[in-house]
């Protein structure tokens, strides 16, 4: 099992939809979670990062970490052509020195 | 936020040459850079966590003497390729914070070694 498992994609939806974004992750001792955008060629630019069970949101973009489930999302409101990308998910604990990522889902957003 | 620089952005070499590459802190001070290499159409893979004043601790698989990796400052450190060969081809990234906080990445590297 894979530490970090995002579903590759792609996922498509039309402009203005609501695009869901999801993650799972093995240890249960992960506390920190993070969300990346790629755009093809470009290095990652940091979305929204939640330590918090429950929801946290930032401008378009919401992030939803529930730990019992193992599981964190990010939804992305009125969906623009512009957010088509590679969504990575990155995990952490403070027992490591590092960040887990998974492999991302390509989103395409369509007019 | 944080702004992490790297240089070259791109770089070609001849096959057995060596090729430096610079990761650079702008406005913060990093006690931990972490050096990735993406091959197209695939995800990070984390190569070696660099950190100041100390040896890097590399990923299994990742050969030492190969990727040389030098964390001389707070602010810099370097990934050196040596002896390239065409499969060392790829996009280096480099990422500096303290984990487990969240990491900025530098714009990226492109290596073509022909």
């Amino acid at each position: 099992q894979k530490e970090v498992e995002q579903n590759s994609g792609p996922l498509s939806v039309p402009e203005g939809a609501i695009a869901s974004l999801n993650c799972t992750y093995s240890d249960r001792g992960s506390q920190s979670f993070f969300w990346y955008r790629q755009y093809s060629g470009k290095s990652p630019e940091l979305i929204m990062f939640i330590y918090s069970n429950g929801d946290k949101e930032d401008g378009r973009f919401t992030a939803q970490l529930n730990k019992a489930s193992q599981y964190v999302s990010l939804l992305i409101r009125d969906s623009q052509p512009s957010d088509s990308a590679t969504y990575l998910c990155a995990v952490s604990t403070y027992n490591t020195d590092k960040l887990i990522f998974g492999t991302g889902t390509r989103l395409q957003v369509f007019p | 936020g944080a702004v992490v620089s790297q240089h070259p952005s791109w770089v070609i070499c001849k096959s057995g040459t060596s090729v430096k590459i610079e990761c650079r802190s702008l406005d913060f001070q990093a006690t931990t850079m972490f050096w990735y290499r993406q091959f197209p159409k695939q995800s990070l893979m984390l190569m070696a966590t660099s950190n100041e004043g100390s040896k890097a601790t590399y990923e299994q698989g990742v050969e030492k003497d190969k990727f040389l990796i030098n964390h001389a400052s707070l602010t810099l450190s370097t990934l050196t390729v040596t002896s390239a060969h065409p499969e060392d081809s790829s996009f280096y990234i480099c990422s500096a914070g303290e984990v487990p906080y969240e990491q900025y990445f530098g714009p990226g590297t492109r290596l073509t070694v022909t």
